[in-house]
């Protein structure tokens, strides 16, 4: 069975800076994807990165990158330069290739002014 | 590239009675899937497709819960005798499994309150 935990349900950082959303993940596949999908309120969800298990280098997309630690099976969101508009709810999600994704339970991040 | 739709967005029924939804993915997507989310969760696997084939199906899709995807296109998902507790957000999600990756592109979901 797969599993993905999300243990900060709230979180909140100031306009500019830098916030780190953490998510553990166990499974007993050697690969794999892990995302991680942005949900604003009332809005759809959307994918904000994706990383390759087998790939070590740490994927980036912008103000957006992970810090993947297969051994750890510990897989963290960093934004930096927060936005008004990084205000939502992120999810990780993990994928084995099989079909389905598991969802962790989500952090809501506010970006304050 | 539209993006997955959903229809309808919302949906309020009164318990017992049935509901349709719809999903229509990204065009050539093989792959479909529906999952449930309910406030405060992140999203509950249902079912997928690849093709027109169900290749899976969760515990969680009691047996008056059904999907289709009969031409490998769009998907219907039907829920029959509605209970207030099937009041959730109805997501589909395709990708296009090519190789090794699997990423899904969500849709904007529909909502079902069951009075």
């Amino acid at each position: 069975a797969q599993t993905v935990t999300q243990s900060q349900p709230e979180m909140s950082v100031q306009e500019a800076e830098t916030v780190t959303l953490s998510c553990t993940y166990d499974t007993s596949e050697n690969n794999y994807y892990l995302f991680w999908y942005k949900q604003p309120p009332s809005r759809q969800m959307i994918l904000v990165i994706r990383q390759e298990a087998y790939k070590q280098q740490n994927a980036t997309e912008n103000r957006f990158s992970v810090n993947f630690q297969k051994a750890a099976k510990s897989f963290s969101l960093k934004i930096s330069d927060s936005q008004l508009g990084d205000t939502a709810m992120y999810f990780c999600a993990l994928n084995t290739n099989a079909g389905k994704s598991t969802f962790g339970d989500g952090t809501t991040l506010t970006v304050k002014p | 590239d539209t993006g997955v739709s959903q229809d309808p967005r919302h949906k309020i029924t009164k318990r017992g009675q049935n509901v349709t939804f719809r999903c229509d993915p990204i065009s050539e997507h093989n792959r479909l899937y529906w999952y449930r989310q309910t406030l405060g969760q992140g999203p509950e696997f249902l079912t997928y497709f690849q093709n027109e084939a169900q290749l899976e199906k969760s515990r969680l899709l009691s047996d008056r819960f059904s999907a289709e995807r009969p031409k490998g296109s769009f998907s219907t998902l039907e829920i029959q005798r509605t209970e207030q507790g099937d009041s959730a957000m109805y997501l589909c999600a395709s990708s296009l499994m090519r190789e090794s990756t699997d990423t899904q592109y969500f849709g904007p979901g529909t909502r079902l309150t069951v009075l």
